[in-house]
């Protein structure tokens, strides 16, 4: 089964808005990242958070993590074009476990 | 731009028929992983690797093989391809360690006619 959960599904928004997605996950985890994906390519890392660390910024991308919650947030600031993607949360739980992703969310910026 | 290959990138092959879909990477990454894909976008993992000689089932279950006689090398094999084998296959590949990134090949899209 999955173990993270991405919301919405899917999100429209005009370029240069704000786009905030959501990812709840199920059990502890020592870290989360985020994931883009181009038209069914291959996915490209974006952030990773530290379990310990509760908000991160890489550019226009901000991630929060809030562990009792077990819930992680993506915002994109100023939104591109460019930025339409799907994006995807992904929970390794430990060194040795295997990467396992959300549902994903569409985004889709308007010109 | 990651070092991890898949090969073919589109495949459209008859049913029945035997194939093997290529991945490899030049990162010397221990770990590996299949994904598969389908239109409805979420990725499930079929196989995984944590070195040679190491492979294990994914959460999905799936009909095809893997091997990992070398490091850079994890082939997957579908014996006698069927309809239902139709997706999007994604391969990546990790180093060993906490806090470690995927890196993703551009991936092989499967038709089975």
């Amino acid at each position: 089964s999955q173990q993270g959960e991405e919301d919405p599904q899917a999100l429209s928004i005009q370029e240069g808005e704000n786009a905030t997605m959501n990812c709840s996950y199920k059990t502890s985890i020592n870290n989360l990242q985020w994931y883009r994906q181009n038209s069914g390519r291959g996915l490209v890392h974006l952030i990773l958070i530290r379990s310990n660390e509760r908000e991160k910024h890489s550019g226009r991308l901000r991630v929060t993590l809030d562990t009792s919650k077990k819930s992680s947030s993506l915002l994109i600031t100023a939104s591109r074009a460019a930025d339409t993607a799907s994006y995807f949360c992904a929970t390794p739980m430990n060194r040795d476990d295997k990467i396992i992703f959300g549902k994903g969310t569409r985004l889709h910026i308007l010109p | 731009e990651a070092d991890i290959y898949q090969t073919p990138r589109y495949l459209v092959i008859g049913t029945g028929k035997k194939i093997t879909l290529e991945c490899s990477q030049t990162m010397g990454h221990d770990k590996m992983y299949w994904y598969q894909q389908d239109p409805g976008m979420e990725l499930h993992l079929i196989h995984y690797s944590y070195g040679v000689n190491s492979t294990e089932k994914g959460d999905l279950s799936s009909e095809s093989t893997v091997s990992r006689i070398r490091t850079e090398h994890f082939p997957l094999t579908l014996e006698s391809a069927r309809p239902s084998h139709t997706s999007q296959y994604l391969c990546a590949s990790s180093v060993n360690r906490e806090l470690s990134e995927a890196f993703f090949g551009q991936g092989t899209r499967l038709t089975v006619v």
